[in-house]
């Protein structure tokens, strides 16, 4: 089983749906990292979340980290085809500094 | 400020060869990290250096691969006897400091996309 397990895998959303994205890890996080990769290409910083109960938005991208559930949400309010790729969520684990574990992806399609 | 270079971008080589792939971290990050993304797969890691310094190989698989980051240039990745096998995305990060709980952000390069004939 993954250590960091995000649900759902896939998501397909019409253009102006919120949508939400979960990250839920079997240790305790160290940081917790959202990244965006499209098809073919590198990943892209969105956030790092790292006291329980932290949030943290940027544009319609909002991300929070219930450290007691280890677990982290992404939350995207009003999609837009912009926002689709693959979203990846990060971990240090454990007493791991240094080394990044993460979860398999959500690939999200927006349509138009 | 340019971001985390990689090349090349594309690698094609044969059964049998040595793949060198090559990372220049972003200005003043120290750290360098390299994962890899099989098709199908997650992104894993493979190695943590710092200048001069393997910090964590913990990732990388025993024979074949090795990890470099010299005091001078980039970091560099090599697969010696490339197989059809490590065909796959392989990128590389830097981070200003270690990456921890309070600090440390990786920025990713765009990656080299290795394909083994």
């Amino acid at each position: 089983s993954q250590e960091l397990e995000q649900s759902p895998q896939s998501l397909i959303v019409q253009e102006g749906k919120n949508l939400t994205i979960n990250c839920t890890s079997s240790k305790t996080l160290y940081g917790l990292y959202w990244y965006k990769q499209k098809y073919g290409e590198g990943l892209i910083f969105l956030m790092m979340l790292q006291k329980g109960g932290e949030e943290k938005s940027h544009e319609k991208i909002t991300a929070k980290l219930d450290e007691k559930k280890q677990q982290s949400s992404l939350h995207i309010t009003a999609s837009q085809p912009s926002h689709a790729g693959i979203y990846l969520c990060g971990a240090g684990l454990g007493t791991s500094y240094g080394k990044l574990t993460f979860g398999q992806g959500t690939i999200l399609t927006v349509h138009p | 400020n340019a971001g985390v270079m990689q090349n090349p971008r594309h690698l094609v080589r044969r059964r049998g060869q040595e793949a060198r792939l090559r990372c220049s971290p972003m200005k003043g990050h120290s750290h360098v990290y390299w994962y890899r993304q099989l098709p199908e797969e997650g992104l894993k890691f493979m190695v943590y250096l710092q200048k001069e310094n393997i910090i964590d190989e913990s990732g990388m698989p025993k024979e074949r691969f090795s990890a470099e980051f010299p005091k001078e240039g980039p970091s560099i990745l090599r697969i010696q006897q490339v197989v059809r096998g490590d065909s796959a995305a392989y990128f590389c990060a830097s981070s200003p400091s270690r990456t921890s709980t309070s600090s440390g952000e990786q920025f990713f390069g765009p990656g080299t996309r290795l394909t083994v004939l």
